[in-house]
């Protein structure tokens, strides 16, 4: 089992619409959680992070934790053409206080 | 605030040869981590420093190493460089070692290997 583990995509979305993307994650005693958005050719960019269970919005953007379940999603509503880009889920383990990242989501928002 | 900043930003070696690659972090950071994109592997953590110190090492061979100065810049090298090195190197700094802060990421430095 990955560490964290997102479906690779790609997700299509028509412009307008909401993009729901999900991460889990295998280490319990997790604690930080974090969304970059990545660009074709491009670094990472910090989108949102969150700590505690429950939901966290900003802008269009809305992250969700649920520990007991392990899973973290982000939502963006009113999907944009330049939202296109891969999503990456990123995880503080408890064990080794490192951060580890999922292989990313490609989502694809039409016009 | 100026943001990460690597160099350089493209290099190109032959196998066997060395690199040296360079990120100097954002002003007031201490932590400067390491990572490796490849199509295949993802984003995969090769080492954090924090004040100088390695503080964690992720799963490459000993030919991928680093250091942090007293000023927070940080330098990796590989040596011996291998076809499958080829990769866009990316630095992150951020304030707290550890992942427990947002780490911001530098432009990277697109390594080919002939």
């Amino acid at each position: 089992q990955k560490e964290v583990e997102q479906n690779s995509g790609p997700l299509s979305v028509p412009e307008g619409a909401i993009a729901s993307l999900n991460c889990t994650y295998s280490d319990r005693g997790s604690q930080s959680f974090f969304w970059y958005r990545q660009y074709s050719g491009k670094s990472p960019e910090l989108i949102m992070f969150i700590y505690s269970n429950g939901d966290k919005e900003d802008g269009r953007f809305t992250a969700q934790l649920n520990k007991a379940s392990q899973y973290v999603s982000l939502l963006i509503r009113d999907s944009q053409p330049s939202d296109s880009a891969t999503y990456l889920c990123a995880v503080t383990q408890a064990a080794g206080n490192k951060l580890t990242f999922g292989g990313g989501t490609r989502v694809l928002v039409k016009p | 605030k100026a943001g990460v900043t690597q160099t350089p930003r493209y290099l190109i070696k032959t196998r066997g040869q060395q690199v040296t690659l360079s990120c100097s972090p954002i002003s007031g950071h201490r932590s400067v981590s390491w990572y490796q994109q490849t199509p295949g592997q993802g984003l995969q953590f090769l080492f954090e420093y924090f004040s100088e110190t390695q503080r964690n090492k992720g799963n490459f061979p000993g030919r991928f190493s680093g250091r942090q100065f007293s000023n927070s810049r940080s330098e990796m090298n590989v040596s011996t460089l291998e076809l499958g090195d080829s990769a866009l190197y990316l630095c992150a700094s951020s304030l707290s070692p550890g992942g427990v802060n947002e780490q911001f990421f530098g432009p990277g430095t697109r390594l080919t290997v002939l």
